[in-house]
């Protein structure tokens, strides 16, 4: 079974604007919501995560939003830049930072010029 | 440099052979994982540990066993790789005290 989607499959933005990938959980035991970047030939990157005690968290360009009664959390990136051309995958865990993470599918953003 | 080796980038192993993946980190972290990624499908993890000599399923774990002799060292056995097998793996590792996994490069895997 599917613990975590995430949409859409694929996203092209153009430079300068909004990226939007979302994500949506199952498990309300879920207590860690992190982010990864994944370049091509590279492994994922921790980009960005949130804990369940806030609904937005900001770092530079990159924002999680996070609602907790709608169990859904999204990454936005504002003014796109062709680098963030990547893989960008959501994950959740419970119990811990040690706990495995379960992994969304994976959103493909490109951002043309 | 923190980091997770994977020993090889590409293998191309034939069907029923017994393969090793091996990963090695160097950051003394207790935690290592395997996940394979497949499109449309994401990270599925095959097995973890929490420690040397032991070891968990994860969501996966048929067709593979792991091993983990030492604490930097965590190896996945395909015991007969089938076609089916032929993915891309992610060996990752992690601490208690800092949020977030450490992955290798991955090693592409074809079974033929």
């Amino acid at each position: 079974q599917q613990q975590v989607k995430q949409s859409p499959q694929s996203l092209i933005v153009q430079k300068g604007g909004i990226s939007i990938i979302n994500c949506a959980y199952e498990n309300t035991a879920f207590d860690y919501f992190p982010w990864y970047q994944q370049f091509p030939g590279k492994g994922p990157a921790l980009l960005i995560a949130i804990r369940p005690d806030v609904s937005e968290k900001k770092e530079g360009r990159f924002t999680i939003s996070f609602n907790k009664s709608a169990k859904q959390f999204s990454l936005h990136i504002m003014d796109s830049q062709p680098g963030d051309s990547a893989t960008y995958f959501c994950a959740a865990s419970m119990g811990g930072t040690a706990s495995k993470l379960t992994f969304g599918t994976g959103t493909r953003l490109q951002v043309t010029l | 440099d923190v980091k997770v080796t994977q020993s090889s980038r590409y293998l191309v192993k034939r069907t029923g052979e017994k393969v090793f993946l091996e990963c090695v980190q160097d950051m003394d972290h207790e935690n290592m994982f395997w996940y394979r990624q497949d499109p449309g499908l994401g990270l599925r993890l095959i097995y973890f540990s929490y420690d040397v000599k032991m070891k968990e399923k994860g969501d996966i774990p048929e067709g593979y066993s792991v091993s983990r002799e030492k604490k930097e060292r965590f190896s996945l056995i395909l015991e007969s790789a089938s076609t089916n097998q032929t993915s891309m793996y992610l060996c990752a590792s992690s601490t208690a005290a800092v949020y977030g996994y450490t992955f290798g490069s991955g090693t592409r895997l074809t079974v033929v």
